[in-house]
């Protein structure tokens, strides 16, 4: 079956901009999770979510949003960027999220901001 | 909020010698996970840890959960070219509320 699938791989966006991220989940997964990954930081949890409503949210500012359709596909959005975002963005999807479940995850949008 | 903390950060070998890396986390975790992300990668799932002293095997890895539930090791016997990456640990803690919180890694790096 087809993994989790992120558009665009890459992305290079400037200053000040907004930028929207996508990721379909595996078929039949209803959880999708965001994270962000940078050298220094690692992978940093955004938020998560489940049958359309936000389940958790990391300690991230309030320029990061995200929204999940029927479909369970999901977009996050940055607005004002800075060049601090720059970073992978990996969206993971799970059967049903939370405790008990392994994600799947996308092989990531890398945002560049200059 | 849920720390994880993950040693060593960089572990060299030689292809053939054992590797283990560490997960500790700072409050009780429900269950740890584990992900390998090879170089320019993603993440992805190995295992998942749920009960108190709980040890699995998948081949030449050895997975292990602490009894109080705040610490893990993998261990890999006889490393292999193949087991290049970087080994993540994650878990959730108070009813997940802070989602799936991931250690910093473990990056190995395998001499021939």
């Amino acid at each position: 079956k087809a993994g989790v699938t992120q558009t665009p791989r890459y992305l290079i966006k400037t200053r000040g901009q907004q930028v929207t991220l996508s990721c379909s989940p595996i078929s039949g997964h209803r959880s999708v999770s965001w994270y962000q990954q940078t050298p220094g930081q690692g992978l940093q949890f955004l938020f998560e979510y489940f049958s359309e409503t936000q389940r958790n949210k990391g300690n991230f500012p309030g320029r990061f949003s995200g929204r999940q359709f029927s479909n369970s596909r999901s977009e996050m959005n940055v607005s004002t960027l800075e060049l601090g975002d720059s970073a992978l963005y990996l969206c993971a999807s799970s059967l049903a999220g939370g405790e008990g479940y392994g994600y799947t995850f996308g092989s990531g949008t890398r945002l560049t901001v200059v | 909020g849920q720390q994880v903390m993950q040693i060593p950060q960089y572990q060299h070998v030689q292809e053939g010698e054992d590797f283990t890396t560490y997960c500790n986390s700072s409050t009780t975790l429900s269950n740890i996970q584990w992900y390998k992300q090879r170089p320019g990668g993603h993440p992805v799932f190995l295992i998942q840890l749920v009960k108190s002293g709980e040890v699995k095997k998948q081949k030449r890895l050895t997975f292990q959960f602490g009894e109080a539930k705040k610490n893990s090791s993998l261990h890999i016997t006889a490393t292999q070219t193949t087991d290049v990456g970087t080994y993540f640990c994650a878990g959730y803690s108070g009813g997940g509320a802070d989602g799936l919180t991931f250690g910093k890694g473990t990056h190995l790096i395998i001499q021939p």
